[in-house]
């Protein structure tokens, strides 16, 4: 079966580093996707791996080890605007078939 | 470059009723992906189109269909609507082809109520 886990919720405080955990199941593996949904908009895209190791995007990074079926969303310098949902996606090999996990509700405090 | 449209935004139907949502990708994206979203269920995958052909599909009924024209515009229908077909409804254009991006580009999304 298809089966991806994130933390439900996480709080952290503005200025600090926050790391969001995302362990996956799939039949199949063609990369791992992190989008970032504000309440009430569209997810927008944040990274993508297909290769295990860390890829780094400004204050975002994003790491992925396919041998342990995991990955995390590395957020640095947290801003109050990063409050939000995060979002890991597999994409599995069967077509391009996008499987989301639960999603991570971010809160930066002051 | 204009972003993913949807239509329409909000909408309200009663249960048995039918709908049909309209998603049009950005231009030069030949693959649309429908995604239903609920508090309780999350982001779950109804169907994939590219150059018109239904090229993958989740696990909903059958009474979720869609379509893809030509120009790439795709619609979704719901029919015989159940209250639990309320939820916001997510379209996604993506490009495709050597040396193109993997990402989804996500439309603002239908926010369908049944009552």
């Amino acid at each position: 079966g298809q089966n991806i886990d994130q933390p439900t919720e996480m709080t952290a405080t503005e200025g600090a580093i926050v790391q969001i955990n995302c362990t996956y199941q799939t039949s199949g593996f063609n990369g791992l996707f992190w989008y970032q949904q504000h309440a009430g908009e569209a997810p927008t895209f944040l990274s993508y791996n297909v290769l295990d190791g860390l890829e780094e995007k400004g204050r975002f990074s994003s790491f992925l080890s396919r041998s342990k079926g995991y990955s995390y969303l590395l957020l640095k310098e947290l801003q109050m605007k990063d409050s939000a949902s995060y979002l890991c996606a597999v994409e599995d090999n069967y077509g391009q078939n996008f499987v989301f996990g639960p999603g991570t509700r971010l809160s930066v405090l002051p | 470059k204009a972003g993913v449209t949807q239509t329409p935004r909000y909408l309200i139907k009663t249960r048995g009723q039918q709908v049909t949502l309209s998603c049009s990708p950005i231009s030069g994206h030949r693959s649309v992906s429908w995604y239903q979203q609920t508090p309780g269920q999350g982001l779950q995958f109804l169907f994939e189109y590219f150059s018109e052909t239904q090229r993958n599909k989740g696990n909903f009924p059958g009474r979720f269909s869609g379509r893809q024209f030509s120009n790439s515009r795709s619609e979704m229908n719901v029919s015989t609507l159940e209250l639990g077909d309320s939820a916001l409804y997510l379209c996604a254009s993506r490009l495709e082809g050597q040396g193109a991006s993997y990402e989804q580009y996500f439309g603002p999304g239908t926010r369908l109520t049944v009552t």
